[in-house]
């Protein structure tokens, strides 16, 4: 069982916008600013989709941010097009014992 | 470009020790800003954080594995290791090495990963 909670799937339409939660706790998710989005298109590299909760890397698109509110980050994908289906999972920072941990995943279907 | 690799045996016997190598490529690994990392993911299931390493040799790990874990460096080659002792089928997984941003918290570049099946 994974760290944070995230659904095991979510589903939109194209142009749509999709909103996916990573709910953590008062340790991790609620206490950082260090929650990161990744995109995973199996048997490709992970990709840093938004980090430190709400920034967008170089080069991701604007479609894509996040957000937090207590303990649950979220991450929203506006106009969904078809390449972002995909599976994305999030990650947050849970102090200088325990460090990182990640979400379960979240597998977005375009339909 | 920043391009990480994986490597080492697919399949590791239970309960002997898994390693793998991740050679770094387009830039530094005794880069100050960062440092660089393992992270796995069984079949089926969610991202695990193994462990990370500075390229000084400074390293902490997941409490969970941190028993059976050791990563090393080799500046001289670019490259990071991780050895994982006493494995078991539940250590099976696909094994990602990903560089480690201190600062913001993240991993901004990650290999393709590489799959150990751990079976007799």
């Amino acid at each position: 069982q994974s760290a944070l909670t995230q659904p095991a799937s979510v589903s939109g339409s194209p142009g749509q916008s999709i909103t996916i939660s990573c709910t953590g706790t008062s340790s991790d998710v609620g206490s950082y600013n260090l929650v990161s989005w990744y995109q995973h298109h199996p048997g490709k590299a992970p990709k840093l989709m938004i980090y430190e909760g709400t920034k967008r890397p170089s080069g991701v698109s604007n479609r894509f941010s996040g957000s937090k509110s207590g303990n649950t980050a979220s991450l929203t994908i506006s106009g969904l097009q078809a390449e972002d289906e995909a599976n994305y999972y999030c990650c947050s920072f849970a102090g200088s014992t325990t460090f990182w941990v990640f979400g379960g995943g979240t597998k977005l279907t375009v339909l | 470009q920043l391009q990480l690799q994986e490597s080492g045996p697919g399949l590791v016997k239970p309960p002997e020790t898994l390693s793998l190598t991740c050679t770094v490529s387009g830039g530094s690994i005794s880069s100050s800003s960062y440092y660089w990392g393992w992270i796995r993911q069984p079949p089926g299931k969610g991202l695990e954080w193994i462990g990370s390493i500075y390229y000084s040799g400074n390293t902490y790990y997941n409490p969970s594995l941190k028993s059976r874990v050791t990563i090393s460096v080799d500046t001289s080659k670019n490259q990071f290791s991780l050895k994982l002792s006493s494995v078991t089928a539940a250590d099976t997984a696909v094994y990602y090495c990903a560089r480690f941003i201190t600062a913001a918290g993240n991993f901004d570049y990650w290999g393709q990963g590489t799959l150990v099946t751990v079976s007799s």
